[in-house]
């Protein structure tokens, strides 16, 4: 079946450091991959997505994505983290042929001071 | 940029009653746009997706005539919760989704702010 999955509900990372959080996902042909932030009782907010072309992608806020195919995976990165960047975040991906966009469980960030 | 909008941000309504959310685009025509509902710490659940002039499609589970769903004109979607209950409490997202230029090979999808609904 056709998913995609974060496999972490929370990461926690101290400003100034790096972050990852991670989005594998399962599908056959090329997948559109996507990444969204969303801040308390919000929307989804666009960062970043992936069609196709080079592997690493830049988006929004400093935010970037790296597309593995061998690995089926589309990290979302940030060399140095924001208290502000704490939210959640959402990894999504359009198969080709359907119109939806199918979501992750979701990973809460959270950026310590 | 392409803004999308929904209104009320949020309601609260009594047991029974039923109570409309509109969703717009407004400075770009969206001839589809989607519906989730989003419960409390978990992710997006789609529940239908709605394309201008036509009847609107459900995902497997959701009941479509309780959640009733318009899509009269290029710039607005609505969701009506039809007696709605408790349970039915939750946020609930629209997205919109624009037409390419230039050839691009995907959609763009936006995200309303959502409509955050207490059913008392």
């Amino acid at each position: 079946a056709q998913s995609v999955a974060q496999p972490e509900d929370q990461v926690n990372v101290a400003e100034g450091n790096p972050l990852t959080v991670k989005c594998t996902y399962s599908v056959s042909g090329n997948p559109y991959l996507f990444w969204y932030v969303q801040y308390p009782n919000r929307g989804l907010q666009f960062l970043l997505k992936y069609i196709t072309g080079d592997n690493l992608v830049k988006g929004s806020y400093g935010f970037e994505a790296e597309f593995n195919k061998s690995q089926t995976s589309f990290h979302l990165k940030k060399p140095s983290a924001l208290v502000s960047d704490s939210a959640l975040y959402f990894c999504a991906v359009k198969f080709q042929g359907a119109q939806k966009l199918v979501f992750g469980q979701g990973t809460r960030l959270t950026i310590n001071p | 940029g392409a803004v999308v909008s929904q209104h009320p941000s949020w309601v609260i309504c009594k047991s029974g009653t039923s109570v409309k959310i509109e969703c717009r685009s407004l400075d770009f025509q969206a001839t589809t746009m989607f519906w989730y509902r989003q419960f409390p710490k978990q992710s997006l659940m789609l529940m239908a997706t709605s394309n201008e002039g036509s009847k609107a499609t459900y995902e497997q589970g959701v009941e479509k005539d309780k959640f009733l769903i318009n899509h009269a004109s290029l710039t607005l979607s609505t969701l009506t919760v039809t007696s709605a209950h408790p349970e039915d409490s939750s946020f609930y997202i629209c997205s919109a989704r624009e037409r390419p230029s230039g050839g691009a090979a995907v959609w763009e999808q936006y995200f309303g702010p959502g409509t955050r609904l207490t059913v008392t």
